[in-house]
């Protein structure tokens, strides 16, 4: 089975501080996105990557930078955050051409930013 | 308008019901259709794809129905263990498919009471 591992389950951090969340897959899979969930607003895409060094917005990116360095480590960087980033982020990935369109998500990182 | 639209709910049913849920989606292009569960404080997990000609899989029924652009969702003999949130999810054309983003609904609840 594929599995998508976020490091950090739960992270309080203060307005204006830089956050990272990293995400790592071990499938090699080619596509990996960042997610944000909200009550009311369900699943709603930041960045998304298909390949190393590439990267393309999601429906709502600012605020927010990403890095894919290695095919398996798709990293969500907060470069100063703000409260209104508190939410609950899900990293996900999807490969070839087998189930080309199935996602898998990692277990989610809860922040919240005071 | 919402690219993939749910009723939110919560639907409430008696163990044993037959419970029903559809999305709609706006972009006719639309390829592929998904339905994932999510469980409380749990990431979403692939229930099943959901297919042109409707497709099973034990107690779960979907169905697609291209002219009205909507999907849908039946839960026969609801079990306990069935309450969750089920988010409705769209792909767009993307050529192969291998790239380009899923477009997810808000999710409906369901709650089965003993």
């Amino acid at each position: 089975d594929v599995k998508v591992t976020q490091s950090s389950r739960y992270l309080v951090k203060r307005t204006g501080e830089k956050v990272f969340l990293e995400c790592v897959q071990d499938m090699d899979h080619e596509n990996m996105f960042w997610y944000r969930q909200d009550p009311g607003l369900g699943l709603r895409l930041i960045y998304f990557s298909y390949d190393v060094k590439m990267k393309e917005k999601g429906d709502i990116p600012e605020g927010y930078s990403v890095s894919r360095e290695k095919k398996e480590r798709f990293s969500l960087i907060l470069e100063s955050a703000s409260t209104n980033q508190t939410s609950m982020y899900l990293c996900a990935s999807k490969g070839g051409s087998s189930g080309a369109n199935v996602l898998t998500f990692g277990a989610g990182s809860r922040l919240t930013v005071l | 308008r919402k690219e993939v639209e749910q009723d939110p709910g919560p639907f409430n049913v008696p163990e044993g019901a037959t419970v029903a849920f559809n999305c709609t989606y706006s972009n006719s292009a639309s390829q592929s259709f998904f339905w994932y569960r999510q469980d409380c404080r749990k990431e979403p997990k692939l229930l099943m794809s959901v297919y042109s000609s409707g497709n099973e899989d034990g107690r779960f029924t979907a169905q697609l129905n291209r002219a009205s652009q909507y999907i849908s969702l039946l839960i026969r003999d609801s079990k306990l263990s069935d309450s969750a949130t089920y988010l409705c999810v769209v792909a767009p054309s993307h050529g192969s498919g291998n790239t380009g983003k899923l477009i997810f609904g808000q999710g409906t609840t369901l709650q089965v009471k003993p």
